[in-house]
This record gives structure tokens, sequence and C-alpha cells, in this order.
């Protein structure tokens, strides 16, 4: 079965330190994968995609990075983080299918991050 | 724009209770409408999926239904119990390549006993 695992699951951070979260799956190759913020109050907000090693696509700009250095591994960084970057990080996982499929998206347990 | 609106924004109802969450949408291309169920901490849990020609799609105590023509989908919980207090929340996916997600604000449920 396919699992997949966020860390750290909570992470206190000041203004202008660098930050990185990892995002593994297990049982599945070739995955499509996802970071999500979501905010207080709010709808998650995609931030990255992703369809294959190296391949990332930005959805807004911002103080964030991502990178795939392997197949199942996802990444988000920044280099110096900001106030307006706290928030509960999600990484999600589907199936590399067409867009005629339901393509269920999965998703980790998450990572808080408060930045003081 | 593609947005997708969801109401009430919290809802409170008694244990055993039936409750019903409204999702309107205005996204396109469509692919399918999702239904998350969130809880407090924790990554959303997929509760049913349903593409256009799709009007109705049950999992346990939750249906949903879907019009595709006025955009609107609605989730019913039946007999509901506390462990239903969650944040529940509409998604819709877009049909164009990585299959990206439009996200509602969530209707957050507390049932109380």
């Amino acid at each position: 079965s396919q699992t997949i695992h966020q860390w750290p699951a909570t992470l206190v951070q000041p203004v202008g330190s660098p930050l990185s979260l990892e995002c593994t799956v297990e049982g599945t190759s070739n995955p499509n994968l996802y970071w999500y913020r979501q905010a207080a109050g709010r709808g998650l907000q995609l931030l990255f995609y992703s369809v294959g090693i190296g391949q990332i696509s930005s959805e807004v700009p911002q103080n964030l990075s991502a990178s795939r250095p392997q197949d199942r591994q996802f990444i988000l960084s920044s280099k110096k983080l900001l106030l307006s970057d706290s928030g509960f990080y999600l990484c999600a996982w589907s199936r590399l299918a067409g867009v005629s499929s339901y393509n269920e998206q999965f998703f980790g347990p998450g990572t808080r991050l408060t930045v003081l | 724009k593609n947005q997708v609106e969801q109401s009430p924004q919290s809802l409170i109802i008694l244990e055993g209770k039936n409750c019903t969450l409204q999702c309107n949408y205005t996204v396109s291309p469509f692919s399918n409408l999702r239904w998350y169920k969130q809880d407090t901490g924790r990554g959303p849990v997929s509760l049913t999926i349903m593409t256009f020609s799709e009007n109705t799609k049950s999992n346990g105590r939750y249906t949903a239904t879907l019009d595709a023509d006025t955009k609107q989908s609605s989730l019913h919980i039946t007999a509901s119990q506390l462990s239903d207090s969650a944040s529940y929340i509409c998604v819709v996916s877009l049909m164009e390549y990585g299959n990206k997600l439009v996200f509602g604000a969530g209707t957050i449920l507390r049932v109380k006993s």
C-alpha cells in the first residue's frame, strides 16, 4: 500500500531563517507530487506541483521554492522565511494518469510552520 | 476565475441529527468534484469523488450530490456522530495536465452530545 510522510510535524523558525520541509511517498512510482499551504480559515492553496524528477511548476509567486531530487521525494524550501510564510503545509501525491480519470490526491499529515 | 464557495462557514448540530453542506463552483474545464474531511491538524481525507455525469455518490453516512448544470454540490451527513466533527472541504479538479485542484474554504462542523 502507498504511504506519504512529511517531516517535521511542527516547526518554529525565526524570520529570515532558512526552511526545508520534506515529503516522501512509498509504495508507488512516478507519482504527481504537490505542495499546498493552508492558512487559518482559508482553502488550501497550491504552491507547487511536479510530474517528474526535476520538473517543478509554481502556481503563485512567493518566497518559497520546491525541488524533486528523487522520484518519490519532494522538498519545499526557503532561503529567508517571512512572517507570512506561517501556515499548515501539506504534501500530496496522485497517480500519473490521464485527465479523464478520477486521479485522486492523497495527502500527508502536514507540517505546522510558525514564523516568529 | 476558478472558484469554489462553500456554505455555511460553520455549523453546530446535535449528535444523531442530519445536516447538509453546500458547495457552488465556477471552475473550467471541470473534471470532477470531491468532498474531503479534514480533522484538525491533519491532512484531508477523501469522502467522495464524482464526475460531471454522476448525480449522487454515497460513502456510508455521507451522500454527495452534483448538479453540473447549476454547478452546485451538496454533502449530506445522516445520523451524525461526534467523530463527524471536522472541516468538510469541497474540491473541484481541473481537466488539465497535472490535475490541479481548486479548494473551497471548508465548512467547520461541530457535533455536540
